[in-house]
């Protein structure tokens, strides 16, 4: 079935990195755009990043310009999320999600994974 | 960036009446070449990721139960839930992918029962 596993979440100090990465089965993951959302504790959505289908476009939300990279490899059906200079605010649920449909920029999200944490604590 | 403003911030109704949830955007997301307004839906359950309800304003997705409906156009929408199930508490939040990046969300409106 359509799947998005997401791992690589964890506690990580102010100013550390971490890698977090979204696994896809189910379907031909080279032929959409994928995003990145997280979830701040108790707070809403907040979209994040997004990749399209070939990885020959990025965009960023403000708050992680300059900090966050979202890259993407076919050969492995996997996205990934790099996150460097992290401060508490990036504490999250990070999800990741396909474009649905045409799988643009321009089209709602219509697989989630479950999510995984990000905590930035000392 | 687009504005997204739900109401109302939560809701407690009765097993079986109607829930109605509005989003407001502030630019209108209907584009004239296509007529379609890019706006979607979306309810998250305590523990869960977020499940797509609505698209395109008002296209169900698969799986989605009837009862659940969009309406609206340009910048004010509607989610109706038509006879309110337990199964149905949740957080619902709309969205808009029309001027992207970046996509936003409404702030979400929070559904109990009474």
């Amino acid at each position: 079935q359509v799947q998005l596993v997401e791992s690589g979440g964890g506690v990580v100090q102010p100013g550390g990195s971490l890698r977090l990465s979204c696994a896809a089965s189910g379907f031909t993951f080279s032929n959409y755009g994928m995003h990145w959302v997280r979830q701040a504790p108790g707070k809403g959505l907040e979209w994040v990043a997004f990749i399209r289908y070939d990885g020959s476009e990025k965009y960023y939300a403000d708050s992680v310009k300059g900090r966050f990279t979202i890259s993407r490899d076919s050969s492995k059906n996997t996205m990934y999320l790099q996150m460097n200079s992290l401060r508490a605010e990036d504490t999250a649920v990070y999800y990741c999600t396909k474009a649905g449909l045409g799988g643009s920029k321009n089209d709602a999200f219509d697989i989630w994974g479950q999510g995984t944490m990000v905590t930035v604590s000392s | 960036d687009i504005v997204m403003t739900q109401s109302p911030d939560s809701l407690a109704l009765s097993l079986g009446e109607r829930a109605t949830i509005n989003c407001k955007s502030s630019q209108s997301l209907l584009y004239s070449s296509n007529n379609k307004n890019y706006l979607a839906w979306y309810q998250q359950k305590p523990g869960q990721p977020p499940k797509l309800l609505i698209y395109w304003a008002s296209t169900r997705e698969s799986g989605v139960p009837d009862r659940f409906s969009g309406s609206g156009s340009g910048t004010d929408f509607t989610l109706t839930i038509g006879s309110l199930q337990a199964e149905d508490v949740a957080v619902y939040y709309c969205q808009q992918y029309y001027i992207t990046p970046p996509v936003t969300f409404g702030g979400g409106t929070k559904v109990e029962i009474k």
